[in-house]
């Protein structure tokens, strides 16, 4: 596509719930990343996957949160019996392998727990 | 760790500059970006500098960068109230396959 797209773009959801965040990078980025953004809390890493390596997982708060990448393409953040602090909006990125190109993102999944 | 630190809030009047300023912590960072956030919308990528340059101007943007001072600025020239977001800066090590690490973002406010 022309762009990262992901969905939904709102989620609530109970506490205690697994939820599912789906994202489609732009076609040709190998690389996709999960970031957090929490009020005043800027953007926080999760996960990053580049290629047919294994992905980076340090960034992933608990084992309530996982994210696979199939082929290659789609990706799925998904967390396992949701909290409140959880809530916040997810971002997800793709970009071209090297350092010198920037991230393109998507428009986030702003997730509620209640 | 890395780090990446900026003041939160910027008011300025429109047609005035603004400048918004970033320290990082990495030594190794080889580039680094900002990216700006409008309400209910993702980040998009602004400009960025590679490590070994001092400045970067792109039309009413001027990257400037102290390599010394880990000190990294955006200047936005004859500023808008378009330009009301949030920009955040973020620093990428010379580390193969490390993600980006962001500030913390600063909200600049522009009064008409």
């Amino acid at each position: 596509g022309a762009g990262v797209s992901q969905s939904p773009s709102n989620k609530v959801t109970e506490k205690g719930k697994d939820v599912e965040l789906r994202c489609d990078p732009i076609s040709g980025h190998t690389a996709l990343y999960w970031y957090r953004q929490s009020l005043g809390q800027g953007l926080e890493f999760l996960i990053y996957f580049q290629g047919n390596s294994a992905p980076d997982k340090s960034g992933l708060p608990s084992d309530r949160f996982s994210a696979e990448r199939t082929g290659g393409s789609v990706s799925t953040l998904t967390i396992q019996r949701t909290q409140q602090e959880d809530s916040a909006v997810y971002l997800c990125a793709s970009s071209l392998p090297g350092r010198d190109y920037g991230y393109t993102f998507g428009s986030g999944t702003r997730l509620t727990v209640v | 760790g890395e780090d990446v630190e900026q003041s939160l809030f910027l008011s300025v009047r429109e047609g005035d500059s603004s400048v918004i300023n970033c320290t990082y912590t990495d030594s190794s960072s080889t580039y680094l970006y900002w990216y700006k956030q409008e309400p209910g919308a993702g980040l998009q990528l602004l400009t960025y500098i590679f490590s070994n340059m001092d400045m970067k101007q792109d039309q009413r943007l001027t990257v400037l960068l102290n390599k010394k001072d880990k000190h990294l600025s955006l200047r936005i020239a004859d500023t808008q109230t378009g330009d009301s977001a949030i920009y955040f800066c973020a620093e990428r090590s010379d580390q193969a396959g490390t993600a980006l690490i962001f500030g913390k973002g600063t909200t600049l406010s522009v009064s008409s």
